[in-house]
């Protein structure tokens, strides 16, 4: 069946470097997939998104990677924060469906 | 925008009672998702609606699951009775363009 599944439940980085989040997915129709941060007590944030027709999309200090052939998205944040510290998931949707699928989440945490 | 508003943000209730979980999506926004989120099975979709009508509620637990949208401002979800295992984080989510969804801040559940 469908699903999204991430390769690292916990991520810990320092403050100012560079963090890369991964998310694997299964189903190859899937065509947009969004990533969300989550803080403790709150709804989940859009972040960033990227369709399939693209490999790369940036926003603020995110970029979001995707690679089709080995269906694999990363979502990497420059000079990571104390306020970039939550539970971030990505979700993926297949053409014709309005379901998101979600993965488990991703907890980063931050260290100063 | 005030963004997705849900109500009540907490709610503790016993065994056998009625709960009712409300939801106002973002103006405009014609899908209103409902969620259940915890740490057992993540992030869950119960059921959407498109345009006020129930399009997929193959994701309800059970017949004690109910939910409503009588207009395009204000949707509930209904569990009764309640039990303990329905203790989680429901959370609410409302889109435009079938893709972004905007979640709410949640209503967390806790049946004793």
């Amino acid at each position: 069946g469908e699903s999204v599944g991430l390769h690292l439940p916990t991520l810990s980085v320092q403050e100012g470097d560079n963090s890369i989040i991964n998310c694997a997915y299964s189903n190859s129709a899937s065509d947009y997939f969004i990533w969300y941060k989550q803080e403790s007590g709150k709804g989940p944030q859009f972040i960033i998104d990227i369709r399939s027709n693209m490999d790369k999309r940036q926003g603020q200090r995110v970029t979001v990677l995707l690679n089709k052939t080995v269906k694999h998205l990363s979502l990497q944040i420059a000079a990571t924060q104390p306020g970039d510290s939550a539970v971030y998931f990505c979700a993926e949707k297949a053409g014709g469906y309005n379901k998101l699928i979600f993965g488990a989440g991703t907890r980063l945490a931050v260290h100063p | 925008d005030a963004g997705v508003i849900q109500s009540p943000r907490h709610e503790v209730t016993e065994m056998g009672q009625e709960v009712t979980l409300r939801c106002k999506p973002i103006s405009g926004h014609d899908y209103l998702f409902w969620y259940r989120q915890t740490m057992m099975r993540g992030l869950e979709l119960l059921i959407y609606f498109n345009n006020n009508v129930p399009i997929d509620d193959s994701g309800m637990p059970e017949d004690r699951f109910s939910a409503k949208m009588p207009n395009a401002s204000f949707s509930t979800l209904k569990i009764q009775p309640s039990e303990p295992r329905d203790s989680a984080v429901y959370f609410c989510a409302s889109t435009r363009n079938q893709e972004t969804q905007y979640f709410g801040p949640g209503t967390r559940l806790l049946v004793l």
